[in-house]
């Protein structure tokens, strides 16, 4: 069955950097696109990007351009997401999600952004 | 950027009333459009994608129309189980931005 896995809840300090992983398994891992989504407490989905894992092409909301690098593994299908110059409202949850209409989302990963 | 405006931003109805959530592109999307429902605490859950087909498994009272800029989620007769968040989202192109979500509730 297809699944995401996600990496473990972080705590980090403003103006450090977060690298999420996200491993897949049973699908081929080149041929959907992975989102990253986030959504803060209490709020909504925010779109963050998308990357192509066979071309490594990538694509990512203008709110994010500049702080947030998407990439990938093939050999191990994982993808990551590396956000940088964090600050207090960076603290969400953050998903991987497959697809360009998402049937599969990873479990999410808190990460937290406090001094 | 296209903006996907959902409205209402929260409702509350009845057990066995019809519910309508509608979504609004700023432009055009032809019928790349998902709906998907997040129970708190939980993982969004996709409903329906392409605008009207169903996902595996998604119970047959919730249904999706529109094309173009106007899109509606449906459920003919809601259920408790019904309470949630629901959001759209276009994926055209990309930024693949979601509406601001609809909040179900049970009167």
């Amino acid at each position: 069955q297809v699944q995401l896995v996600q990496s473990g809840a972080e705590v980090k300090k403003p103006g450090a950097s977060v690298k999420v992983s996200c491993k897949t398994s049973g699908y081929t891992f080149t041929s959907y696109d992975i989102n990253w989504v986030r959504q803060a407490t209490g709020q909504g989905l925010e779109w963050m990007g998308w990357m192509n894992p066979d071309s490594g092409n990538t694509g990512y909301a203008q709110k994010f351009q500049g702080r947030v690098t998407m990439t990938r593994i093939t050999s191990i299908s994982t993808a990551f997401m590396e956000l940088s110059g964090l600050t207090s409202e960076d603290t969400a949850v953050y998903y991987c999600a497959r697809g360009r209409w998402v049937p599969y989302w990873g479990q999410g990963t808190l990460v937290t952004v406090s001094s | 950027d296209i903006q996907m405006t959902q409205s209402p931003s929260s409702l509350s109805a009845s057990v066995g009333d019809r519910v309508t959530i509608t979504c609004r592109a700023s432009q055009g999307i032809s019928n790349y459009l998902a709906w998907y429902q997040q129970k708190p605490g939980k993982v969004p859950k996709l409903l329906i994608y392409a605008a009207s087909t169903l996902q595996s498994g998604v119970p047959s009272r919730f249904s999706g129309s529109g094309s173009g800029t106007d899109f509606t989620l449906t459920i003919s007769s809601l259920q408790p189980e019904d309470v949630a968040t629901y959001y759209c989202q276009k994926y055209d192109s990309a930024p693949r931005t979601f509406g601001q979500g609809t909040k179900v509730e049970i009167k």
